[in-house]
């Protein structure tokens, strides 16, 4: 198994451009979600996913759009990239429904926004 | 909102020293999870607490969970380099989202 894979590993976008983060998972997982993470800030929930077709707002889901429409992928995209977004993004993957749902996280991605 | 507070923030130690990372909150968690995160990479757990109570060992470190599941703690026995990383520890609530502390970053120097 891959585990949760994510593409690209870095990326420069200029204020206002547009881009899709990638993000797959091979463990047939119903919950996905997206975090970014800024130092001193840890890890912050943006999106997130219980399964195909339903999707819902984490703490900081201004700017950012997401869809599910496979189990194994959760795109994230960045409508208007503005310099508050640099950060590196990290996608996930766990169970739902009762248990403790240990999350499994891909390598990030390392966005720069100048 | 559920918060989660760890300390210290950074921690920088000699090789073979002990060492203990704490979590605290002022809310109840169903369950808390601890993960390492080394540079470059996604966080990987390494364990997840339920009762309160619990201590759970994994080699050379410590996990115990609060009675009133508050709380948490991270013992590490004689460090090593390559316990060096970011710490972060995760509680979750009676939803599907996990609160993260905002991390601990251990040093260990030969």
């Amino acid at each position: 198994n891959a585990g949760v894979t994510q593409t690209p590993k870095f990326q420069v976008l200029k204020t206002g451009q547009s881009m899709t983060l990638q993000c797959a998972q091979d463990m047939n997982h119903e919950y996905m979600s997206w975090y970014r993470q800024d130092p001193g800030m840890g890890l912050r929930l943006i999106h997130y996913s219980v399964g195909a077709g339903i999707t819902d707002q984490g703490e900081v889901p201004n700017g950012y759009n997401v869809s599910r429409s496979t189990t194994e992928d959760f795109p994230l995209r960045l409508l208007s990239a503005a310099p508050s977004q640099t950060s590196v993004y990290f996608c996930a993957s766990s169970y739902s429904g009762q248990g403790t749902r240990e999350q499994y996280f891909g390598p990030g991605t390392r966005l720069t926004v100048t | 909102t559920q918060l989660l507070e760890q300390s210290p923030q950074f921690l920088s130690i000699q090789e073979g020293e002990n060492l203990t990372v704490y979590c605290n909150s002022s809310s109840v968690f169903s369950s808390l999870q601890w993960y390492r995160q080394e540079p470059g990479e996604g966080p990987v757990l390494l364990v997840t607490v339920v009762t309160g109570g619990e201590v759970k060992k994994l080699k050379r470190l410590t996990f115990q969970f609060g009675d009133a599941r508050k709380d948490s703690s991270l013992h590490i026995t004689a460090a090593q380099p390559g316990d060096t990383g970011l710490y972060l520890c995760a509680g979750r609530g009676s939803n599907y989202k996990l609160t993260f502390g905002k991390g601990t970053l251990l040093t260990v120097n030969p």
